[in-house]
């Protein structure tokens, strides 16, 4: 099984700051099949960004997805106040699929 | 567009059978593969298993002996069913859409007598 680890745990930023979060992976991943998903209190995960480097439907530009092998990066250029929440990476690629533990971004 | 809800008793008792059903509009689902997670509270997300549209499925390993899943296309629908439960399987339930580009808004179950 793939594990996937998130850094860091909490990440405290303000408003219009740069959000950087990382997922390393026990073993290599596909770039094809490394996801993020964006989860808020009492909501489902939503999808942000897919094979790595793609915005899903309607995600704004600001979020930007990187990697390869075992280490990939979700970018939050400038955080809005609807980007503070919990960020999961994910991948689709070995079985069983797996998730990281999350990182929280959260308001400093 | 696509739209996923999940519905089933909230409630199961210890050793007994989990059964949820997730009903899909906005699409048919023979024309996509579907999955199932599940999520411990503070937790991340946890894949359960898939289901295409042929009817094949691939489970994790962890719970394969205890989990199905099967479609009813006349109704749109994918079921879940996990036997032998226990308290670890207390979870809020998600289906999605493919490897998770379009998910329910899920559906929290209690394993508790």
């Amino acid at each position: 099984e793939v594990v996937l680890t998130q850094s860091p745990d909490t990440l405290s930023l303000s408003p219009g700051e740069r959000a950087i979060l990382s997922c390393r992976a026990s073993q290599s991943v596909s770039i094809s099949h490394l996801a993020w998903h964006q989860q808020k209190p009492g909501q489902a995960p939503r999808l942000l960004i897919y094979g790595t480097s793609n915005r899903f439907t309607g995600i704004p530009d600001r979020f930007s997805g990187s990697g390869s092998g075992t280490d990939f990066t979700l970018t939050i250029s400038r955080l809005e106040p609807e980007d503070f929440a919990v960020y999961f990476c994910h991948q689709y690629g070995n079985l069983p699929f797996t998730f990281g533990p999350g990182t929280k971004v959260d308001i400093k | 567009q696509v739209q996923l809800q999940e519905s089933g008793p909230g409630l199961v008792k210890p050793s007994e059978t989990l059964s949820l059903t997730c009903t899909v509009s906005g699409v048919s689902i023979t024309a996509f593969y579907w999955t199932w997670f599940r999520q411990a509270a503070e937790k991340g997300p946890e894949w359960i298993g898939l289901i295409y549209s042929s009817g094949s499925t691939n489970y994790n390993p962890s719970l394969t002996s205890r989990v199905a899943m099967s479609l009813d296309t006349s109704k749109n629908q994918i079921s879940l069913r996990l036997t032998s439960v226990t308290a670890a399987d207390t979870a809020v339930y998600y289906c999605a859409r493919k490897d998770g580009d379009y998910w329910g808004q899920g559906t929290l179950v209690t394993v508790s007598s």
